[in-house]
């Protein structure tokens, strides 16, 4: 069945170095792809989407690209703040009419000043 | 209202109990959504509504699971007979009809079975 692969965390940086979160997915078809957010003490949001084949999604510096060749949909920031801490879901929506998301692992991130 | 409700925020039960969770979702939302979310780790897929079709039941662990939802309103989990290892998160999330649309959670539900 369709399932979502992230890198384990956690992932510990100091501000203002570059993050990537790589994620890898599993489809029959040809899913949106999502990543979500939880900062701590809040529940989860969406942080950036995309729907089809060399989409790129953004969002607060975030960005990802829909890569159907390597399935994938890593998350980068180019320059991350401590405000970014947080847990990182990268997710799908299921092929077909379903649209059934399924959820990755989530990566901690801690940005240290 | 304005976003995803759900209630108790907090429920401690006793082993072998029964306990009901509710999620108001966002209204006009015809998909609804249920996962689990134990400490430390990912969501895990429990349950999943999308208007009058069938629900995608496929992510209850157990016979102990069910939920409802009556058309495109409130749902409820129930976990009969409830053990330590049901201790989580529950969180509910619901999206406008569309698989590429966002999927708004609640705060969610943390169970403790004692």
């Amino acid at each position: 069945g369709d399932s979502v692969t992230q890198m384990e965390g956690p992932v510990t940086l100091s501000e203002e170095a570059f993050l990537t979160i790589n994620c890898t997915y599993t489809a029959t078809g040809y899913p949106s792809l999502f990543w979500y957010v939880q900062y701590p003490g809040e529940g989860l949001q969406l942080l950036l989407k995309a729907t089809k084949a060399d989409d790129k999604g953004s969002n607060k510096g975030f960005e990802a690209t829909y890569r159907k060749e390597t399935t994938s949909f890593h998350l980068e920031k180019g320059s991350v703040q401590v405000s970014d801490s947080a847990v990182y879901f990268c997710a799908l929506s299921a092929t077909g009419n379903t649209g059934k998301l399924i959820f990755g692992q989530g990566t901690t991130l801690q940005v240290k000043p | 209202g304005a976003g995803v409700s759900q209630s108790p925020s907090n429920k401690v039960t006793e082993k072998g109990k029964d306990v009901e969770l509710r999620c108001d979702p966002i209204s006009g939302h015809t998909a609804l959504y249920w996962y689990r979310q134990r400490l430390g780790q990912g969501l895990e897929f429990l349950i999943y509504f999308q208007g009058n079709s069938a629900p995608d039941k496929s992510g209850l662990p157990s016979d102990r699971f069910s939920a409802e939802r009556t058309g495109e309103s409130v749902s409820t989990l129930t976990i009969q007979r409830t053990q330590q290892e049901d201790s989580a998160v529950y969180l509910c999330a619901s999206s406008p009809r569309g698989r590429s649309t966002e999927a708004f959670f609640g705060q969610g539900t943390r169970l403790t079975v004692v």
